[in-house]
């Protein structure tokens, strides 16, 4: 069964610092996603990484995917108030809708 | 371009009732997903429709169902209402099963079951 893990959960960091989300998978999959959800808002799409080496940034974030160590990457730079929200990587297979979600990380930006 | 919407956006019902989640995918999009969003498990997949065909199903009992018409639009139904059934349900559309593509969610229905 196709695991996927999140770390940290919780994250509160300053503005201007940088910080990474890790996100870790159990098997083979084939493509991975970033989403962004706001508190009692739905899901917003980042990211889609489809290959290995794969590496896509917008503003300030920049996600990046290692699928022989089954690890992707979401890179906060200078964070910015706005930033606060709950990150989710999620995973799938070619030819699938379906995702495995990750825990997420809810990430709290301090002035 | 119009997003996924989903009716009813909040919803109260009690215990052993039924309710009904309709969900219209964005225009074009032939693929729609449901997912259930809880504080303790997280967001879980509940099942995925193309072609007015139930293509994948999560590990939900069986009064979670769910179906598809011509024109892409879904429903899920959840039968028989237990406490545990109060959540965000989610769904997500595509347009195809290529499963390279970005899903889009819509802004969910959120349930309490009384």
């Amino acid at each position: 069964e196709l695991k996927v893990e999140q770390n940290p959960l919780f994250l509160s960091m300053q503005e201007g610092k940088n910080y990474t989300i890790y996100c870790n998978y159990s098997t083979t999959s084939d493509r991975l996603y970033w989403y962004r959800q706001d508190p009692g808002k739905s899901l917003e799409s980042l990211f889609v990484l489809l290959s290995n080496g794969a590496v896509k940034q917008e503003g300030r974030l920049m996600a990046s995917l290692d699928t022989k160590a089954r690890l992707s990457t979401l890179h906060i730079t200078a964070a910015v108030h706005d930033l606060s929200a709950t990150y989710f990587c999620a995973v799938g297979r070619f030819g699938n809708e379906k995702l495995t979600f990750g825990t997420g990380t809810r990430l709290t930006i301090i002035p | 371009k119009a997003g996924v919407t989903q009716t009813p956006r909040y919803l109260i019902k009690t215990r052993g009732q039924q309710v009904t989640l309709s969900c219209s995918p964005i225009s074009g999009h032939r693929s729609v997903s449901w997912y259930q969003q809880t504080p303790g498990q997280g967001l879980q997949f509940l099942f995925e429709y193309f072609s007015e065909t139930q293509r994948n199903k999560g590990n939900f009992p069986g009064r979670f169902s769910g179906r598809q018409f011509s024109n892409s639009r879904s429903e899920m139904n959840v039968s028989t209402l237990e406490l545990g059934d109060s959540a965000l349900y989610l769904c997500a559309s595509s347009r195809s099963r290529t499963g390279v593509e970005t899903q889009y969610f819509g802004p969910g229905t959120r349930l309490l079951v009384l």
